[in-house]
């Protein structure tokens, strides 16, 4: 069964800090894994996507990893900013038609 | 200049009534979508359509019907709406490849059913 497990479920930081959210999944077959920001009474915007044979995806102050062998993704922010405050998904996909499974999210609250 | 939109952005309606959320793309993308967003705030497609075609439709009660005039355009009909159906509903778009098939969202729907 596809499941995708997000950690922590929560978390709050100060402004400037750095963070790290955690992402384990059963996806298969598998092809890519994304991260979505979603902001509060909006619709997910893509962060970063990586295919099964990439390790590493950069977007400005968010850096994405993959190990497609332990099924493990990870989404590090650098520098918080207060309207990083948001949940944050992340998403693999697999099969014929890339369906894509999303997992619950962790919500990031960065304060002042 | 909006690339996916969604009408009305919410909707509140009694148990029975029948009622529609509309979805417009101006992406020129070639694939729609429509998910559920229930309290538990997971996301899970409901349905999707190629070229104006259904390619996915996951098991969805038959009191829900998309409709796709044309590619920019997936419409959401809901007949007989039951308590259950409250959530946010999101359209998506994207150009359909294996790879990537990077999605583009709406700003969502919140559905609530008295």
């Amino acid at each position: 069964k596809n499941q995708v497990e997000q950690s922590p479920q929560s978390l709050i930081i100060l402004e400037g800090k750095n963070c790290t959210l955690q992402c384990n999944y059963t996806v298969s077959p598998f092809s890519n894994l994304r991260w979505y920001k979603q902001d509060t009474g909006r619709g997910p915007v893509s962060l970063t996507i990586m295919t099964f044979s990439e390790n590493t995806k950069s977007n400005g102050r968010y850096t994405a990893t993959l190990d497609a062998d332990t099924k493990q993704s990870s989404l590090h922010i650098t520098a918080s900013q207060l309207s990083d405050s948001a949940s944050y998904i992340c998403v693999p996909s697999g099969g014929s038609q890339g369906n894509l499974i999303f997992g619950k999210g962790t919500k990031l609250s960065v304060k002042p | 200049d909006t690339a996916v939109s969604q009408t009305p952005k919410y909707l509140v309606t009694q148990m029975g009534n029948d009622k529609s959320i509309k979805c417009e793309q101006n992406l020129g993308h070639d694939t729609m979508y429509w998910y559920k967003q229930d309290s538990k705030k997971f996301l899970k497609i409901m349905f999707s359509y190629n070229n104006k075609e259904l390619i996915i439709n996951e098991t969805v009660p038959n009191r829900f019907s998309p409709k796709s005039p044309d590619k920019a355009h997936l419409n959401l009909h809901i007949n007989s709406l039951e308590l259950g159906d409250s959530a946010v509903y999101f359209c998506a778009s994207s150009h359909f490849t294996n790879s990537y098939n990077e999605q583009f969202f709406g700003p969502g729907t919140r559905l609530t059913v008295l």
